[in-house]
């Protein structure tokens, strides 16, 4: 067990639609990243908040957004959803000093989205 | 910009032979190198990791990778492999100052008994 927990697990729902992916990091950990999981694009870095604000930006479509919360959940909005965001997002946290990636990553295990 | 090529997307071994995964990555300055593990089903788990300290790093379940910055590689080793070790394995590489992890493609990795 990483720590970082995200739900839903699973979620299907139809092209079009909005849906939020969340994520809680493990306890202490300020650093939350988003990742997309695909057969052909592999892993694609997303996006990354540190303690609230955002740090780094990815290949994040615009039509995606995602923030930080004072509790340090995060959480991922995909909206007007599209056949091609079927994919694993995948949620990580870290305790790396202000977002320098010197560490290890705790990954969730993973939302699964299927856009019909 | 950084970048990671893993050799081979399917690497297929008999228990108890050698593992190797190979990694090679393409980064302006000195990077910091993962080898990252996913087993079905599951997130993924952090093997191992180089940060510029000894160029032969030790992980978890036996695993090891050896820091060629000649040949700007980093590849993934195991003397015995273990129908455990089945999973795909992930190169990764950060540039410390760079806030954002790039990953492989992956290896996966079958084990035949």
């Amino acid at each position: 067990d990483s720590g970082v927990t995200q739900t839903p697990k699973h979620l299907i729902t139809a092209t079009g639609q909005r849906v939020t992916l969340r994520c809680s990091p493990r306890s202490g950990d300020l650093s939350v990243y988003w990742y997309q999981q695909s057969l052909d694009q592999g892993l694609q870095f997303l996006i990354q908040y540190y303690n609230g604000e955002e740090r780094a930006k990815g290949n994040i479509l615009e039509r995606f957004s995602a923030q930080q919360f004072p509790d340090l959940h995060s959480e991922l909005n995909l909206s007007s959803l599209e056949l091609g965001d079927s994919a694993l997002y995948f949620c990580a946290s870290s305790d790396d000093d202000r977002g320098r990636v010197t560490g290890e990553l705790f990954f969730g295990e993973g939302s699964r989205l299927t856009v019909l | 910009a950084q970048s990671v090529t893993q050799l081979g997307s399917h690497v297929s071994v008999s228990e108890g032979a050698l593992v190797l995964l190979r990694c090679n990555y393409s980064s302006s300055v000195p990077p910091y190198l993962f080898w990252y593990v996913q087993y079905p089903n599951q997130g993924l788990q952090l093997l191992l990791k180089y940060t510029s300290a000894a160029t032969l790093v030790k992980g978890i379940n036996g695993f090891e990778a050896e820091f060629k910055k000649s040949e700007t590689s980093f590849h993934l080793t195991k003397p015995s492999a273990h129908m455990s070790d089945a999973a795909e394995y992930f190169c990764a590489v950060s540039r410390g100052s760079n806030y954002k992890l790039t990953f492989g493609k992956g290896t996966l990795l079958t084990v035949n008994p």
